[in-house]
């Protein structure tokens, strides 16, 4: 499975964007981008997902490097609620999903 | 849409008993449900992957006589833990894996979580 890197973990102030980076050097073709969250004792938060586009939902935007080596979350205005541990994950063709360690988001008051 | 619920959300039980563990895909069918384990402070960890109808593939290092999961229909799956000890108190997480094409999802095998089970052995 190819692997992903993210800082273990950031600071935002609230109100303010945040951007969580995410490196995937050894990403394939079929791989897609995928993006959660866990909030404290509960399930991870499905996100966002992408393949070479940019993408936004109501969430978050998601922005893909073009040689797709990296990508980036976007939280547009942190809240207190966004503070979570979120996951940079590859998929592809449907098979397992392996969670590395995730940055965990502080978000100031 | 996309609800996963897990049952019980928490429990207690004694040293060498067994517990089941509930997971379900209320909304959506799943052909593909994961079981994952998580200790404190520490990020998930896949236990194991089970397909509806077939037996589960475990990850390496999990016993799969310790830990059977069944996966009996398309929105059901069941997580067993027999002959529970205290290290094998966790926080365990099922996902279900939307089968692609079905409506309101895109094809890009995206997974939803349940809330998880917090399991104490004493």
């Amino acid at each position: 499975d190819a692997k992903t890197t993210q800082p273990n973990s950031m600071e935002s102030n609230e109100e303010e964007p945040v951007h969580l980076p995410c490196n995937h050097s050894t990403i394939s073709g079929t791989d897609y981008i995928h993006w959660y969250r866990q909030l404290p004792s509960q399930g991870p938060e499905y996100v966002i997902h992408g393949l070479t586009s940019n993408v936004n939902n109501r969430m978050a935007s998601l922005a893909i490097a073009e040689d797709r080596k990296s990508s980036t979350l976007i939280l547009h205005r942190a809240t207190l609620r966004d503070a979570a541990v979120y996951y940079c994950i590859l998929n592809t063709g449907g098979f397992k999903t392996i969670f590395g360690a995730g940055t965990r988001l502080f978000v100031k008051a | 849409g996309a609800v996963v619920s897990q049952h019980p959300s928490w429990v207690i039980c004694k040293s060498g008993t067994s517990v089941k563990i509930e997971c379900r895909s209320l909304d959506f069918q799943a052909t593909t449900m994961f079981w994952y384990r998580q200790f404190p402070k520490q990020s998930l960890m896949l236990m194991a992957t089970s397909n509806e109808g077939s037996k589960a593939t475990y990850e390496q290092g999990v016993e799969k006589d310790k830990f059977l999961i069944n996966h009996a229909s398309l929105t059901l799956s069941t997580l067993t833990v027999t002959s529970a000890h205290p290290e094998d108190s966790s926080f365990y997480i099922c996902s279900a894996r939307a089968v692609p094409g079905t409506s309101g999802f895109h094809g890009a095998y995206e997974q939803y979580f349940g809330p998880g089970t917090r399991l104490t052995v004493t």
